[in-house]
């Protein structure tokens, strides 16, 4: 079945550091993919999205592209900030109408 | 305009006693759904429906599980009895239809069976 697979977590960084999040998934078709952010205590938040091969998401600093090639969706950030300590989880949008999430990265940024 | 809205936002209940929790989307949204989220697992789907009525309960355990939507708006989903591996938090959320790629999530109740 349709499946997204994510790098382990957590993930501790200093603030301005570089942020790279892996994601991977398997899917019949073209599936949409999805970043979500979910700040403690608080629902999940669409982040940004890309619904085609090449398509670039960006929001609040953070990129994703669709690499239909490597079948991956990975975020980056160039330099973070304290306030992005969240789980991030990456998700996608199947043929069948179906989100599915991988398990969540965890990222701890420290001052 | 007002988010997906859901209450409580914690409840501890202790093995066999039940559980019901509410959910009011987004104004409009003709599709909900319920999510269940275990602790370090992302968001896995229990229940869709379409307006009142259910496009996909294929992850729900019926034997303790009900969902209804009956005015086509709220939803409850209730656990009778509840067990340990309930805890979780669940979670709402709605879109436009079922056709719409971006779901709009609630807050969430944590759920605690001791």
């Amino acid at each position: 079945g349709d499946s997204v697979t994510q790098m382990e977590g957590p993930v501790t960084l200093s603030e301005e550091a570089f942020l790279t999040i892996n994601c991977t998934y398997t899917a019949t078709g073209y599936p949409s993919l999805f970043w979500y952010v979910q700040y403690p205590g608080e629902g999940l938040q669409l982040l940004l999205k890309a619904t085609k091969a090449d398509d670039k998401g960006s929001n609040k600093g953070f990129e994703a592209t669709y690499r239909k090639e490597t079948t991956s969706f990975h975020l980056e950030k160039g330099s973070v900030q304290v306030s992005d300590s969240a789980v991030y989880f990456c998700a996608l949008y199947n043929q069948g109408g179906k989100l599915i999430f991988g398990q969540g990265t965890e990222l701890s940024v420290k001052p | 305009e007002a988010g997906v809205a859901q209450s409580p936002r914690y409840k501890i209940i202790e093995k066999r006693q039940s559980v019901a929790f509410w959910c009011n989307p987004i104004s409009g949204h003709a599709t909900l759904y319920w999510y269940q989220q275990i602790l370090g697992q992302g968001p896995k789907l229990l229940i869709q429906f379409q307006n009142n009525g259910v496009v996909d309960d294929s992850q729900l355990p019926k034997d303790r599980f009900s969902a209804e939507r009956l005015k086509g708006v709220d939803s409850t989903l209730k656990i009778q009895p509840a067990k340990l591996e309930d805890s979780a938090v669940y979670l709402c959320a709605s879109s436009l239809g079922t056709a719409s790629v971006e779901q709009f999530f609630g807050p969430g109740t944590r759920l605690t069976v001791l």
